[in-house]
């Protein structure tokens, strides 16, 4: 088992651009978490998952912002004019059903950085 | 929502002595609270977690304690070692919920 798997594992942007961020969970998982963590911050919760449905898009800022999962293939951030605060880490995490009762897996996290 | 507080920020210790850090949450719903240990650049890994049902927890090094009615938890590690050096999480969900709250982190040192 592959585990969580991201990429890119950095990824630079010119203000203004957009970017794309990719999650393929564990195999057999159907649910999706994603989560960004500031420099020198916790990790701040974004979206929930599951194939083909959104389920709490919560902590996702209401404009730039989108995430998808669908039938197949992986889960896609995309952030649409990137400015500077959105330089961080992006990890996410999935599991085989919803429910936040267990611990995470964590892939390895897309660093994005916009100059 | 469920907040999560977490102390100290950095912790500082000489190796072999033990490291204490505190976690406090808001929503007393709360069931499962986990801990990650995330080393410089890498991702966060779970390490140790418990469930409200239990007061207490052991692995080897690593215990956690919880007390409902405060409504904190911690983590304790014993005879710290250089490789325990990294940032620690603690975090909180509640039952049916679909997300897991995080603390700010607490950056630990352990000095040789």
């Amino acid at each position: 088992n592959a585990g969580v798997m991201q990429n890119p594992r950095h990824l630079v942007r010119r203000r203004g651009q957009e970017a794309r961020l990719r999650c393929s969970p564990m195999k057999g998982h159907s649910h999706v978490y994603w989560y960004r963590q500031l420099p020198e911050e916790g990790l701040k919760f974004m979206v929930y998952l599951q194939k083909e449905n959104i389920i709490d898009e919560s902590g996702m800022p209401k404009e730039r912002f989108s995430a998808e999962f669908p039938k197949e293939g992986p889960s896609i951030l995309r952030i649409q004019q990137v400015v500077r605060g959105d330089s961080a880490a992006y990890f996410c995490a999935s599991s085989p059903t919803g429910g936040a009762n267990y611990g995470y897996t964590f892939g390895s996290g897309t660093r994005l950085t916009v100059v | 929502g469920e907040n999560v507080e977490q102390h100290p920020s950095t912790l500082s210790v000489q190796e072999g002595d033990s490291a204490v850090i505190k976690c406090t949450y808001s929503d007393s719903a709360s069931n499962y609270f986990p801990w990650y240990k995330q080393e410089l650049g890498k991702r966060p890994q779970l390490i140790i977690d418990i469930r409200s049902n239990v007061g207490e927890k052991k692995d080897q090094r690593i215990a956690v304690t919880l007390n409902k009615t405060a409504k904190h938890f911690s983590l304790h590690i014993t005879e710290t070692q250089p490789e325990d050096s990294a940032v620690y999480f603690c975090a909180a969900s509640i039952p049916g919920g679909f997300k897991t709250i995080f603390g700010a982190g607490t950056r630990l040192f352990v000095k040789a």
